[in-house]
This record gives structure tokens, C-alpha cells and sequence, in this order.
């Protein structure tokens, strides 16, 4: 495709309940990150992938949080017994090669907005 | 980790005239300084990125300018239509290959471009 894809765009769910959040990257792109963002807020770095290889997962909030990437291109969030706090928009990015490679910029989906009530 | 500042978090201008974003960093070892724009609805767009070798760089009516021994930088919007109405975002990011060279962003600033 021409962007990175995420679905689904809006996701309502109650507390308690698990979720799953898909991300479509641009093909052929080797890394991959999931951010949370806030209302109001800059996007936070959730995790990082390379390849089907998951090297920083130094931003999940909690083992609730999990995610995958089995064949290094579709990604899932999966989020465990959400809370109310859980509440943000999901986003994800991708970019062609690892590391700051020169013309290599990060690009981000439109994002998944989770409304936990 | 790092911690990125920016100011300020609303900015309103008149069309036609300039505006200016500022952002701090606190670890030295970042190189990469992205900016974004967000739209209502949509994900971050890069509007222009500097490396920590450069001073300056331009491209249309946007320039970004980094002082590094100062630890900040800034985006420049001259010439602003309403078009140019989004959050813009900072961000900062150092080589550390393990972590994809993750960014750290900043806050956000609303930009009102009032016609």
C-alpha cells in the first residue's frame, strides 16, 4: 500500500475487556514502532521492531501490553484487561531501514483511537 | 532517557505572518531532530528533519535551525496560511540501534493561522 495501514480506526471497549490493534506497514519496511498518544499529548514510544524481532519494549506501561510481528511485516498491539487509563490513540510507524539511514524517515498510520468506558 | 521541551503550546497568528516554534533537548548524544504536523484525525507527517551536523536547513517556507552546544532547536513557518493550521511536534533522537533509534517527542504546539 502506499502508507501504513491501521485498523480498526475507532475501538470502543469496556473495562475489562481485550483488544487487538493492527498495523499494516509499508512493504518491504524493516522497522517498526507503536506509540501512545494522549489527548493533548506528544505520541509516547511503546515498542520497537525489527524485522519479526521485538528489540525495545521499554515503553509498555504494563504486562497488560503486548505486542507481535510473527513474519516481520503485520503487527498487532494486544491490549489485556483494559483500563480506563488505557484510553489514547494507538499509532503505529514504520521506516525502510534500520537505524537513521539518510532518506529513511519515520512514517506514521492515522492511528487507532481505543475509548475505554 | 531524553527529554524533549517544547514552547508554546498554542500559537495564533496572522496570515501572512511568521511562526516560530522552540524545543530543548537534555541528552547531548541525540543527532536526529524530526518535526511533524498533525492534522485532526490523522497520524504525524514529517515537515523537515535536521542532523546534529548541520546548523540550518531549509525547504520552502519552513526552516529549522539546531544549536547544539545550547541544547535546542527551532521551527521557523514564514509566510503562514491557513493551511499551515495543524500540531506540530518536535522530536529528538539518538543512534542507539537496539532501540530502532526511537524518538522522543515533544509536547506539541497548536498553530492558528487566522486569515
Amino acid at each position: 500500500g502506499a502508507g501504513v495501514s491501521q485498523s480498526p480506526r475507532y475501538k470502543v471497549a469496556k473495562r475489562g475487556q481485550d483488544v487487538a490493534l493492527r498495523c499494516d506497514p509499508i512493504s518491504g519496511h524493516v522497522s517498526l514502532f507503536w506509540y501512545q498518544q494522549a489527548l493533548g499529548q506528544g505520541p509516547e514510544f511503546l515498542t520497537y521492531f525489527q524485522n519479526e524481532a521485538q528489540l525495545d519494549k521499554s515503553g509498555l506501561p504494563s504486562d497488560r501490553f503486548f505486542a507481535e510481528r510473527p513474519e516481520g511485516s503485520v503487527s498487532t498491539l494486544k491490549i489485556q484487561r483494559t483500563q480506563q487509563e488505557d484510553s489514547a490513540v494507538y499509532l503505529c510507524a514504520s521506516r525502510h531501514r534500520p537505524g537513521q539511514a539518510v532518506n529513511s524517515p519515520l512514517h506514521f498510520g492515522n492511528g487507532t483511537r481505543l475509548t475505554v468506558t | 532517557g531524553e527529554n524533549v521541551e517544547q514552547h508554546p503550546s498554542t500559537l495564533s497568528v496572522q496570515e501572512g505572518d511568521s511562526a516560530v516554534i522552540k524545543c530543548t533537548y537534555s541528552d547531548s548524544a541525540s543527532n536526529y531532530f524530526p518535526w511533524y504536523k498533525q492534522e485532526l484525525g490523522k497520524g504525524p507527517q514529517l515537515i523537515i528533519d535536521i542532523r546534529s551536523n548541520v546548523g540550518e536547513k531549509k525547504d520552502q517556507r519552513i526552516a529549522v535551525t539546531l544549536n547544539k552546544t545550547a541544547k535546542h532547536f527551532s521551527l521557523h513557518i514564514t509566510e503562514t496560511q491557513p493551511e499551515d493550521s495543524a500540531v506540530y511536534f518536535c522530536a529528538a533522537s539518538k543512534p542507539l540501534k537496539a532501540a530502532g533509534n526511537k524518538l522522543t517527542f515533544g509536547g506539541g504546539t497548536r498553530v492558528l493561522v487566522k486569515p
